[in-house]
C-alpha cells in the first residue's frame, strides 16, 4: 500500500463549487504540505502543516483553506473553485528531527475547473 | 527572481549519454540539496539528497553541490529510457527552521531515446 494517498485523483468541478481534496498518510510523519503543479512553474506552496494544531499558509493560499484532522489526513478546499486553479495538485509528508528535509509525495490529484 | 531557478529544458539525449542537470540560487541560507524524479503522472520521488558542499554518489548518479557559487548539478551517466523523466532540485535552509520549507526548480524534463 502507498504511503501518502490522495483522493480523488482526478476531479472535474464548474466554476463556483466547493470541492476538497483529502490526504492520508501510514508513515507516521507530523508534517504534511500541499502544493499545486502548473506547466512552466513548478510545485508551488499552497499550506503547511507541522502538527495537528499548527497551519501555515505557503506562497499562494488565497482561494484555498486547509484541514489538519489528525496526524496522518490533510484537507485542502477550494470553497469557490475558479477555472485559473486547475493544475495537478500534491500532498506531501515529512518526519521531524533527522532527515526532516526530505518529503515523501502522494501521487497526485488532477483538477480541471470548467 | 525565483529563490531557485533550473532551466526547464526539455532535454533529449541518446541511451548512453552523460546528462547533466543543473539549479542555481540566491539564498546562501541553504544547506540541504535534494534531486526529485517525477515520472509522467506520478508524484515526485527522491532520489539524491546532500548536506552542504560536496560531491555524492549513488549508482549512475552524482550530486554536486558548489555553495561558493550557489550552483547545484545532478550527473546522470550511461542514460538509459528509463530514465526520462522531469528532474526537479529542492533545497532548503538550516535543520530545525520554522519555516521547514522546500524551495524546488521549475524541473527539467529529460528524454533519453534508444
Amino acid at each position: 500500500d502507498a504511503d501518502v494517498t490522495q483522493t480523488p485523483r482526478n476531479r472535474i468541478t464548474k466554476t463556483g463549487k466547493r470541492i476538497m481534496l483529502e490526504c492520508s498518510q501510514t508513515k507516521g510523519h507530523d508534517r504534511m504540505y500541499w502544493y499545486r503543479q502548473d506547466p512552466g512553474l513548478g510545485l508551488r506552496l499552497i499550506y503547511y502543516s507541522f502538527d495537528v494544531k499548527d497551519i501555515n499558509k505557503g506562497e499562494i493560499s488565497d482561494g484555498y483553506s486547509v484541514s489538519r484532522q489528525a496526524q496522518a489526513k490533510f484537507s485542502l478546499s477550494l470553497e469557490s473553485a475558479i477555472p485559473n486553479q486547475t493544475a495537478l495538485y500534491f500532498c506531501a509528508t515529512s518526519g521531524s528531527g533527522t532527515g526532516e528535509e526530505t518529503q515523501y509525495f502522494g501521487p497526485g490529484t488532477r483538477l480541471l475547473v470548467l | 527572481q525565483k529563490e531557485v531557478e533550473q532551466d526547464p529544458g526539455p532535454l533529449s539525449v541518446p541511451e548512453g549519454a552523460i546528462v547533466s542537470l543543473n539549479c542555481t540560487y540566491s539564498n546562501s541560507a541553504f544547506q540541504y540539496f535534494m534531486w526529485y524524479r517525477q515520472y509522467s503522472r506520478k508524484g515526485p520521488e527522491l532520489l539524491m539528497y546532500t548536506y552542504s558542499s560536496g560531491n555524492k554518489e549513488d549508482g549512475r548518479f552524482t550530486a554536486q553541490v558548489d555553495k561558493s557559487s550557489k550552483y547545484i548539478s545532478l550527473f546522470i551517466r550511461d542514460s538509459q529510457p528509463s530514465d526520462s523523466a522531469t528532474y526537479l532540485c529542492a533545497m532548503s535552509a538550516n535543520r530545525g527552521s520554522t519555516l521547514g520549507r522546500l524551495y524546488f526548480g521549475r524541473g527539467t524534463q529529460l528524454t533519453v531515446w534508444p
